[in-house]
């Protein structure tokens, strides 16, 4: 069980707005450390979307966006393409058990 | 644009010891600023952060795991190695090497991933 939970699945029709949730707890979101965000298309390595909890990497396309708000983070992503169908995980910091970084268990984007 | 390149054996027996190298090209290790880590994937689940190491040789390992890692650099060769001793099939997985930022940080560079299967 991962420390931080997410949805295991969304869906969305293309052109759709969908968010994925990661809730966490007073020893990692809510202590104020940050969240980060990963897109792993099948097969492939993870690839960092998301980091400080908003910020885009070059070249990541502004329809994914971040948020924090106490003990939780959400993904946004807008006008839903086909190939943003992946797993999608948070990230960040747990300051328990000596600190840790901590992932999510990770959330299936179907594009219907 | 940093790569990072994972290698060593698919198959350990159970017991023995899972051992890995990650050689990173397009920027030096020995350059600072940066941690060195290996996540792994088990088949069809999530990311667990092993550990990372910075240049000089300092290293942070995940509670869970620290018993059985060890995490080695050698700025000569611009390379890190993983070391988990005594494997089961529980360390089945993608083991995947990468440049974190540190920290709760992010990690922005990922290796390919190697997939090692502990069986007899």
């Amino acid at each position: 069980q991962s420390v931080l939970t997410q949805p295991p699945s969304v869906s969305g029709a293309p052109g759709q707005r969908v968010t994925i949730s990661c809730t966490g707890s007073s020893s990692n979101i809510g202590a104020g450390y940050d969240v980060h965000w990963y897109q792993q298309l099948p097969g492939t390595a993870p690839k960092l979307l998301i980091y400080g909890n908003s910020n885009r990497p070059s070249g990541v396309p502004d329809r994914f966006s971040g948020s924090k708000s106490g003990t939780s983070a959400s993904l946004a992503i807008t006008g839903l393409q086909a190939e943003d169908e992946a797993d999608y995980y948070c990230q960040s910091y747990d300051s328990s058990l000596s600190g840790t970084k901590v992932f999510g268990g990770g959330t299936k984007l179907t594009v219907l | 644009q940093v790569q990072l390149q994972e290698s060593g054996p698919g198959l350990v027996k159970p017991s023995q010891t899972l051992s890995l190298t990650c050689t990173v090209s397009g920027g030096s290790i020995s350059s600072g600023g940066y941690y060195w880590s290996w996540i792994r994937q088990h088949p069809g689940k999530g990311l667990e952060w092993i550990g990372y190491i910075y240049y000089s040789g300092s290293t942070y390992y995940n509670p869970s795991l620290k018993s059985r890692v060890t995490i080695s650099v050698d700025t000569s060769k611009n390379q890190f190695s993983l070391k988990l001793s005594s494997v089961t099939a529980a360390d089945t997985a993608v083991y995947y090497c990468a440049r974190d930022e540190g920290g709760g940080s992010f990690v922005h560079y990922w290796g390919q991933g190697t997939l090692v299967t502990v069986s007899s």
